[in-house]
């Protein structure tokens, strides 16, 4: 089966840079994702790195590292609205798998 | 309306009564996935599917049943509920094997009272 972790919460003031790390445990790996989660919202999609390295999308940035089944998701200029639950997730065949997800509180 | 959507959006239903979760998708998506969100525990995956009628069980699939007899319709029963599947449900669809990008319906609340 698969397994992820990552931390449950993180807080961080406007402006700040934040990172969320996520490891993982599974028997096939085909890439890790991130997703976004507002209270009451449905989660959507923010990245996506199946090869090691950085992917960077705006003020967000993803990380891969294959070898050490670790990832991790920056979020940079920390504004109001980006105070939201993130879930990492493991592509395994076809199965999608989330993390527990990580409650990101901005304060002003 | 083109995308993926979830109905109803509230149920509530009485325990030991079947009630079914209707989710339907616009793109000819071949990946669909059903998962349970609660707290501390976030997205649970309860049954997935790669075509019609082609369908696998999740980390959580006890009490449920699914069927995708078209590609754009992948309904989930539960058959006798019970209190502990209260709980929001989220039907999810994706283009490709890898997927790459999952596209999440809006949600539905169930309690079971």
């Amino acid at each position: 089966g698969q397994s992820l972790e990552q931390p449950s919460e993180v807080t961080a003031v406007e402006g700040a840079i934040v990172q969320i790390n996520c490891t993982y445990q599974t028997s096939g790996f085909y890439g890790l994702s991130w997703y976004q989660q507002h209270d009451g919202g449905a989660p959507t999609f923010l990245s996506y790195n199946a090869l090691d390295g950085l992917e960077e999308t705006g003020r967000f940035s993803s990380f891969l590292s294959r070898s050490d089944s670790y990832g991790y998701l920056l979020l940079q200029e920390l504004q109001m609205k980006d105070s939201a639950s993130y879930f990492c997730a493991v592509v395994d065949d076809y199965k999608l798998s989330f993390g527990a997800g990580t409650t990101v509180t901005v304060r002003a | 309306d083109a995308g993926i959507t979830q109905s109803p959006r509230y149920k509530i239903t009485e325990t030991g009564r079947q009630v079914t979760l209707m989710c339907h998708q616009t793109w000819s998506h071949s990946y669909m996935f059903w998962y349970r969100q609660d707290l501390g525990h976030g997205l649970r995956l309860i049954y997935y599917s790669a075509a019609a009628d082609i369908t696998d069980k999740g980390e959580v699939p006890d009490g449920y049943v699914v069927s995708r007899s078209k590609t754009e319709n992948f309904p989930l029963t539960l058959e006798s509920a019970t209190r502990s599947q209260t709980s929001v449900y989220f039907c999810a669809s994706t283009q490709d094997s890898m997927n790459t990008e999952a596209f999440f319906g809006q949600g539905t609340r169930l309690t079971v009272v």
